[in-house]
């Protein structure tokens, strides 16, 4: 089965603070993988987008990882800010397939506190 | 602006009415995404529209739920009969074609509250 898994479901730091974010996919053949931001309220919004064949990509304060052996991706977050405080979300784009071919985690709720 | 807008942001209605959901993407944008969005769950697919192909209803619960989408461009969500269960934040999203590893745009959501 389809499926991406997150780690932490929440994670409270302070402000300055480095974190990683986890996310673990059993999604098959695979596509790509994306990192989102979703502030309260608010839609989501890509902060990464990783094929097969790269291993790290940076947005700003943001890197993203990615072993697609081991099927495991994370999200590092440096020098955090207030307004890192958000869900984020990893979606693996599936090659082929249905549901336009996506599959959402369920988030891991950043609190970052001053 | 260029961003996905929906409409409303807020709705509030009673059990048993029926309720219209918009979408308009961002222009160009073949791909459309309805996803529903419980309070502290992560998104539910319901349907994908891409170009002139037949939308993938496979997310929609029930047959209560129907969208369509006119001339490739906005999108209407349709809730008849609300039950309170229907009570979440419906996310529209569009994207450049699929098969491209370009990202989803989201809009800011439909709050729906069932009375």
């Amino acid at each position: 089965k389809n499926q991406v898994e997150q780690s932490p479901q929440s994670l409270i730091i302070l402000e300055g603070k480095n974190c990683t974010l986890q996310c673990n996919y059993t999604v098959s053949p695979f596509s790509n993988l994306r990192w989102y931001k979703q502030d309260t309220g608010r839609g989501p919004v890509s902060l990464t987008i990783m094929t097969f064949s790269e291993n790290t990509k940076s947005n700003g304060r943001y890197t993203a990882t990615l072993d697609a052996d081991t099927k495991q991706s994370s999200l590092h977050i440096t020098a955090s800010q207030l307004s890192d405080s958000a869900s984020y979300i990893c979606v693996v784009r599936i090659y082929g397939g249905s549901q336009g071919n996506l599959i959402f985690g369920k988030g891991t709720k950043l609190s970052v506190k001053p | 602006g260029a961003g996905v807008s929906q409409s409303p942001s807020n709705k509030v209605t009673e059990k048993g009415k029926d309720v219209e959901l918009r979408c308009d993407p961002i222009s160009g944008h073949t791909a459309l995404y309805w996803y529903r969005q419980s309070l502290g769950q992560g998104l539910e697919f319901l349907i994908y529209f891409q170009g002139n192909s037949a939308p993938d209803k496979s997310g929609l619960p029930s047959d209560r739920f129907s969208a369509e989408r006119t001339g490739g461009s906005v999108s209407t969500l349709t809730i008849q009969r609300t039950q309170q269960e229907d009570s979440a934040v419906y996310l529209c999203a569009s994207s450049l074609p699929v098969g491209s590893n370009q990202p989803q745009h989201f809009g800011d959501g439909t709050r729906l509250s069932i009375l």
